[in-house]
């Protein structure tokens, strides 16, 4: 069974740029999560997706948004990239319900300059 | 907003000693999960913990779940190289609506040979 799949693995954007990042789930998962983790920092939730819907959001401006297709995979956007933007990004999946553990992807390593 | 905080940041051991991170919660828990992240790595599921005083073992590892579903803690014995990395504790919130994991800061564990 393959695991949760990101894509690119590296990106690498000037600043006032555009980045999508691709995210596709373990089948069967529901939901889809987007973490940002900063260089030898912890996760910062940025997103949560269930059933092509957002169900949450983090305390992350507007500019950073996304979507979840109706199989399930997702995209994460970051309009207007800003210097403090670069960050390994990690998608996450699960079962929909609060008994699951998640499943990450490798990451998507941003760089900003 | 609900806060996880994990102590230590940073733990540096001799390969053979224990280890123990922390991690504690204002509120209520539901229950509480533990991730590790390899250096270059992305985070991995280790376990759940749901009832109030739970332990669990994985070989060298003990997950407890505090008597007032507040804290928890992860014990390894004899640390060995292979242990090497950072180690997360990720709670929900108690209340139902949201399915997004809080995740602490996590603690870094250093292994000299």
């Amino acid at each position: 069974e393959a695991g949760v799949t990101q894509s690119p693995t590296h990106l690498i954007k000037t600043r006032g740029q555009q980045a999508t990042l691709r995210c596709s789930p373990i089948s069967g998962h529901t939901s889809v999560y987007w973490y940002q983790q900063a260089l030898g920092l912890g996760l910062q939730f940025l997103l949560w997706y269930d059933e092509g819907e957002e169900r949450n959001r983090g305390n992350f401006p507007p500019r950073f948004s996304g979507r979840q297709f109706p199989n399930y995979s997702s995209e994460l956007n970051v309009n207007a990239l800003e210097l403090e933007d670069s960050a390994l990004y990690l998608c996450a999946s699960s079962f929909q319900g609060a008994d699951y553990g998640y499943t990450f992807g490798s990451g998507t390593r941003l760089t900003v300059v | 907003g609900q806060q996880v905080m994990q102590i230590p940041q940073y733990q540096h051991v001799q390969e053979g000693e224990d280890f123990t991170t922390y991690c504690n919660s204002s509120t209520t828990l539901s229950n509480i999960q533990w991730y590790k992240q390899r250096p270059g790595g992305h985070p991995v599921f280790l376990i759940q913990l749901v009832k109030s005083g739970e332990v669990k073992k994985q070989k060298r590892l003990t997950f407890q779940f505090g008597e007032a579903k507040k804290n928890s803690s992860l014990h390894i014995t004899a640390t060995q190289t292979t242990d090497v990395g950072t180690y997360f504790c990720a709670a929900r919130r108690f209340s139902g609506g949201y399915n997004k994991l809080i995740f602490g800061a996590g603690t870094r564990l250093a292994v000299h040979p």
